[in-house]
């Protein structure tokens, strides 16, 4: 079945470190998109990218840096300048139609300062 | 701007009461309006979408969603209230440049009591 897989589940950073969030999808969708997500906060976009090779900065990317060499893939990394990087945090992806049939999401990794 | 205002951070209802969660939007161009479901540590889930045509609209789990141009409004009802209802439910509307951006609310849990 198609979808998007997002690991680890749960992830520890040390202050300091740098850490790499996965996001892989397998539905062939042109777009992918990073979400944070804090309590009663909602959804705040941090990058998007609609084709590979190409992603432009969301509503809060200070802290955070991604790529996108390959369609499937749009990882994730939380830089040592991001100072409150506890959060949930969510990969979507939609074809080129995205604001018409909606986003598809992955189950989100939950990373925590330790 | 676009925008959603989810009036509401947590409503609580009994067993096999009405569910209406409200949401308000905002947009210079006619909207995509959208409702997510979410459970706990997991990612969002669509329930509905309205695009074009029919302004009620029907959804999964028996969830349904009326679009209002003149009130600026999609609030998401359910006849009859289930235990397993209980989640955090976002309304989102899309941003129509292109970019296949949406603008989330702010989320309502919805608490279901027996």
């Amino acid at each position: 079945d198609g979808g998007i897989t997002q690991s680890p589940k749960y992830l520890f950073r040390k202050e300091g470190q740098n850490v790499t969030l996965s996001c892989e999808q397998n539905l062939n969708h042109d777009a992918m998109y990073w979400y944070r997500q804090d309590p009663g906060q909602g959804l705040r976009l941090i990058y998007y990218s609609q084709i590979v090779n190409d992603f432009q900065k969301g509503d809060i990317a200070e802290g955070y840096s991604v790529s996108r060499e390959k369609k499937e893939s749009f990882p994730l990394t939380v830089t040592s300048a991001q100072k409150n990087p506890t959060a949930f945090y969510l990969c979507a992806s939609s074809n080129t139609q995205g604001a018409f049939y909606g986003y598809t999401f992955g189950s989100g990794t939950r990373l925590t300062v330790v | 701007a676009q925008s959603v205002t989810q009036l509401g951070s947590h409503v609580s209802v009994s067993e096999g009461a009405l569910v209406l969660l409200r949401c308000n939007y905002s947009s210079s161009v006619p909207p995509y309006l959208f409702w997510y479901v979410q459970y706990p540590n997991q990612g969002l889930q669509l329930l509905l979408k309205y695009t074009t045509g029919a302004t009620l609209v029907k959804g999964i789990n028996g969830f349904e969603a009326e679009f209002k141009k003149s009130e600026t409004s999609f609030h998401l009802t359910k006849p009859s209230a289930h235990m397993s209802d209980a989640a955090e439910y976002f309304c989102a509307v899309s941003v129509t440049s292109g970019t296949y951006k949406y603008i989330f609310g702010t989320g309502t849990r919805l608490k279901v009591l027996a």
